[in-house]
């Protein structure tokens, strides 16, 4: 069993769909990172949390640490938005960028 | 533009050859990452240096080996190159390092074909 799981694989929307991408670890962690990668391969870093909620935009990405759980989600979804997105965990002996364990990712579609 | 820069983007060699890739950090980034990321393997962490020193060490064969030049720009080499060595090789790089971290910024990636 991977030390952390993403679900789904992969999700198709249409345009203006609410997604909810999500992230379960197995390990104590000092922080937890969202990546999303474009078909051309480069990546951003989207979020690093240790606690609570963010929001940037249309993303919002909130994690709880007692239940070892982190969803992304995207309000008024875009064809844009179409990349693969990735939960990556610093273990709690770590600092928050360090040694980061990622999941195998979630490849969202958006159609127009 | 994440002011990272990695080079070679693409690089195509033979098994048993060796290469080095290059990443420059965001101007006054002091730590840099190295990852990989195969077909097979995903995304995996590979070496951190702070400031010129090896910080946190991953899944990095000892065949790879990586140094942080006093310019903060950042080598990876890679020798004896086999089949499953052909990935994305992604640099990052963070403000901070240790206790203090910041957000990671990850460079466009070399892409390595072993032949």
């Amino acid at each position: 069993k991977n030390e952390v799981e993403q679900s789904p694989q992969n999700l198709t929307a249409q345009e203006g769909e609410f997604i909810t991408i999500n992230c379960s670890y197995s390990v104590g962690i000092s922080a937890l990172h969202w990546l999303q990668q474009h078909p051309g391969g480069g990546i951003v870093s989207l979020f690093m949390l240790s606690s609570g909620k963010k929001k940037h935009g249309r993303l919002i990405a909130t994690i709880n640490i007692q239940e070892k759980h982190s969803s992304l989600h995207i309000t008024a979804s875009h064809p844009r938005d179409s990349a693969v997105y990735i939960c990556a965990v610093s273990g709690v002996s770590n600092f928050g960028n360090e040694k980061l364990t990622f999941g195998t990712g979630t490849r969202l579609t958006i159609i127009p | 533009d994440s002011g990272v820069t990695q080079t070679p983007k693409h690089l195509i060699t033979a098994t048993g050859q060796r290469v080095t890739l290059r990443c420059s950090p965001r101007s006054g980034d002091l730590s840099v990452y190295w990852y990989q990321q195969s077909l097979d393997q995903g995304l995996q962490f590979l070496i951190q240096y702070y400031n010129g020193e090896e910080r946190a060490k991953g899944n990095i064969l000892e065949r790879f080996s990586a140094q942080q030049f006093p310019d903060l720009h950042s080598e990876l080499n890679l020798s004896s190159l086999e089949l499953g060595d052909s990935a994305l090789y992604f640099c990052a790089s963070s403000v901070r390092g240790g206790r203090a971290t910041g957000e990671l910024f990850f460079g466009e990636g070399s892409r390595l074909t072993v032949l």
